[in-house]
């Protein structure tokens, strides 16, 4: 079964409103974290937000909100006010503590910020 | 400022030649990665390593090897045994080997076997 589930291959969403990226996981183990990865097309991955399986907060970095239902196993990532420079593939991953060394990542979301 | 640094950015070989792809991290972290990413699809882990002078296979390690012999370097090599070598490479470091540590990824190597 797949660990890591991005329901959305691709994303529209007009500037300056906030989307929602789905983000579904499975995993037996207590201890884990879940992250958000923004690449461009340029290439680069870069990190963006991290919620750990004990959090009782939702975790937000600025425009980056994590929406996190444990029951539902679920991590979904929030933008707020869309920039065009939001324009990226975006994945979603897991680091399990019983295996830190593979991060398990998910297909990817391609969001499109229109103007 | 401290990062990743993948050369070159892009690498042409003939087939049944080897190639070693670089990756250097001045941030400290003990542990890096390795991963391959193929067009429209998310990362798989080739190799990774926790410490100086050990390193464990990933989930397609079959046809790659890598060394560790300084904490800032984890150099990839892509043997002629790999069967289908043209793929993006990202190298990636972590302060340490645990869940709740962010993964750092260099800019890439984008490989072509031809």
């Amino acid at each position: 079964a797949q660990k890591i589930t991005q329901t959305q291959p691709g994303m529209f969403v007009q500037e300056k409103e906030a989307v929602t990226l789905d983000c579904t996981y499975d995993t037996s183990d207590q201890s884990y974290g879940l992250f958000w990865y923004k690449q461009p097309s340029s290439g680069e991955m870069i990190f963006l937000i991290y919620q750990g399986s004990y959090d009782e907060q939702n975790a937000t970095e600025g425009r980056y909100s994590l929406n996190f239902q444990k029951a539902r196993k679920s991590a979904n990532l929030v933008i707020s006010a869309s920039q065009l420079g939001d324009s990226a593939m975006y994945f979603c991953a897991m680091r399990e503590g019983t295996n830190a060394g593979k991060s398990t990542f998910g297909d990817g979301t391609t969001l499109t910020v229109k103007p | 400022d401290g990062g990743i640094t993948q050369s070159p950015k892009y690498l042409f070989r003939k087939e049944g030649q080897n190639v070693t792809l670089s990756c250097e991290q001045n941030l400290n972290h003990d542990a890096m990665y390795w991963y391959r990413q193929d067009p429209g699809q998310g990362l798989r882990l080739i190799y990774y390593s926790q410490i100086v002078n050990d390193f464990q296979k990933g989930d397609i390690a079959e046809g790659y090897s890598v060394s560790r012999e300084k904490k800032e370097s984890f150099p990839l090599t892509v043997t002629s045994a790999q069967k289908n070598p043209t793929a993006f490479y990202l190298c990636a470091s972590s302060a340490v080997q645990s869940y709740n540590s962010p993964l750092h990824f260099g800019n890439g190597t984008r490989l072509t076997v031809t």
